[in-house]
């Protein structure tokens, strides 16, 4: 079972900022919290990941916490491609498998 | 797009049936993933493939196998197909060292009736 747990859905306006969050208050030292989207149809695609400090690359930035226990996925300026279900997921270093919860639907309106 | 290609997109089986997915991986990548996921849900781990060695396996039946090539291409095959076997199956493949980076397939739908 996944061990983060996200709102069901969230709204946000074009152009804005859209902060997505999730805990992972059981998340063990060597875990790395990973974010991916799922436009509708296609496959989950790779956002970001981080382990402990705040990440950003060219699609988004991920801010976590001090103590590790909870994370901010941020997409600085929401278009409408960018509605998609989002998944936070613990993962290690190594190669393993993904444990999808039901992730969290955000939906950007014009 | 990411490189990874699935076969077919689409497909429809009666139910007691078998079927073959295929998946090309991305170029350099050895190591492939596959999930299932119904409808509404997140994908579920199947299995994965290292080295064309099974390398982890979730919760599904033994009717549900695989095989990866030397060119790290893989199949799943599902034999006695049920009903609730309709769902997207999805591959991913990552590459050495890159943790939980996987890169995804569109994935193939398949119906079972």
């Amino acid at each position: 079972d996944a061990k983060t747990t996200q709102p069901t859905s969230m709204d946000c306006a074009e152009g804005r900022a859209a902060n997505l969050p999730c805990n992972h208050s059981t998340i063990s030292g060597n875990e790395y919290v990973y974010w991916y989207r799922q436009i509708h149809s296609q496959g989950p695609q790779y956002i970001i990941h981080g382990l402990k400090n705040n990440e950003t690359n060219e699609m988004a930035s991920l801010i976590i916490t001090e103590d590790r226990k909870s994370s901010t996925l941020i997409l600085p300026h929401a278009t409408l491609r960018d509605t998609a279900v989002y998944y936070c997921i613990e993962g290690q270093g190594g190669s393993e498998k993904l444990v999808f919860g039901k992730g969290m639907k955000l939906t950007v309106n014009p | 797009e990411t490189g990874v290609t699935q076969s077919p997109t689409h497909l429809i089986k009666t139910r007691g049936q078998q079927v073959t997915l295929r998946c090309s991986s991305q170029s350099g990548h050895n190591t492939v993933s596959w999930y299932q996921q119904a409808l509404g849900q997140g994908p579920q781990f199947i299995f994965q493939y290292y080295r064309e060695e099974e390398n982890g396996r979730g919760n599904f039946p033994p009717r549900f196998s695989g095989l990866q090539f030397p060119n790290y291409s893989s199949e799943l095959n599902v034999n006695a197909l049920e009903l609730d076997d309709s769902a997207l199956y999805l591959c991913a493949s990552s590459a050495p060292g890159t943790g939980s980076k996987q890169y995804f397939g569109p994935g193939t739908r398949l119906t079972v009736t």
